[in-house]
């Protein structure tokens, strides 16, 4: 089993749709946890982190479930531009910094 | 990102030639980690330096690649000789933790590599 997986992609919706990505991770001890956006042939690019309160950045929602080990991303009225790569990133000592990365999952938003 | 600078951005080299990829800092970080990025195997942690030390090399696919910091401005990432297999997008990102500023990875633009 990996250490983090993601739900397996693609996800093609069409403009306004509401899109959830799911991301489970097998370390109880992990501190860290974060979505990251990555567009084709660019660098990755934080997206937001994640906090077991839960988090809202306009139309993205993040949440931490430790309980069951997983986090998820919730993007509503979802925007052409939003069509990438979604990853998610777990760390384990948050002072140290090694983490683990999803695999990705690729949105796509269409007209 | 204007945190962390890579060169080159592309490179194309014959097999048997040693590369060198360069990355330079320009932020403040608490560590400094290579990353490795192909379809097949996704986001592959290389190696990562915490104040200019490596401190996990496990993931350097074999003695072909090296890695050093000689200072907090400067990283490079060796492969000598280089292999078809190595071709892929090389990542520099910094890395700080939630008690400094810009919390969490930064990216550099990377560097594409092709060994033909």
């Amino acid at each position: 089993r990996k250490e983090v997986e993601q739900d397996p992609g693609p996800f093609n919706v069409p403009e306004g749709a509401t899109v959830a990505f799911n991301c489970t991770y097998s370390n109880s001890a992990s501190q860290s946890f974060f979505w990251y956006r990555q567009d084709c042939r660019k660098e990755p690019k934080l997206l937001m982190s994640v906090y077991s309160s839960g988090n809202e950045d306009g139309r993205f929602t993040a949440q931490l479930n430790r309980a069951s080990q997983y986090i998820s991303l919730l993007i509503r009225d979802s925007k052409l531009s939003d069509s990438a790569t979604y990853l998610c990133v777990v760390i384990v000592n948050t002072n140290a910094g090694k983490s683990t990365f999803g695999d990705g999952t690729t949105l796509t938003v269409k007209p | 990102d204007a945190g962390v600078i890579q060169s080159p951005r592309h490179e194309v080299t014959e097999m048997g030639q040693e590369v060198t990829l360069r990355c330079k800092p320009i932020s403040g970080h608490n560590s400094l980690f290579w990353y490795r990025q192909t379809m097949m195997r996704g986001l592959e942690l290389l190696i990562y330096f915490n104040n200019n030390v490596p401190i996990d090399d496990s993931g350097m696919p074999e003695d072909r690649f090296s890695a050093k910091m000689p200072n907090a401005s400067f990283s490079t990432l060796k492969i000598q000789p280089s292999e078809p297999r190595d071709s892929a997008v090389y990542f520099c990102a910094l890395y700080n933790p939630g008690w400094m500023t810009n919390y969490g990875y930064t990216f550099g633009s990377g560097t594409r590599l092709t060994v033909v």
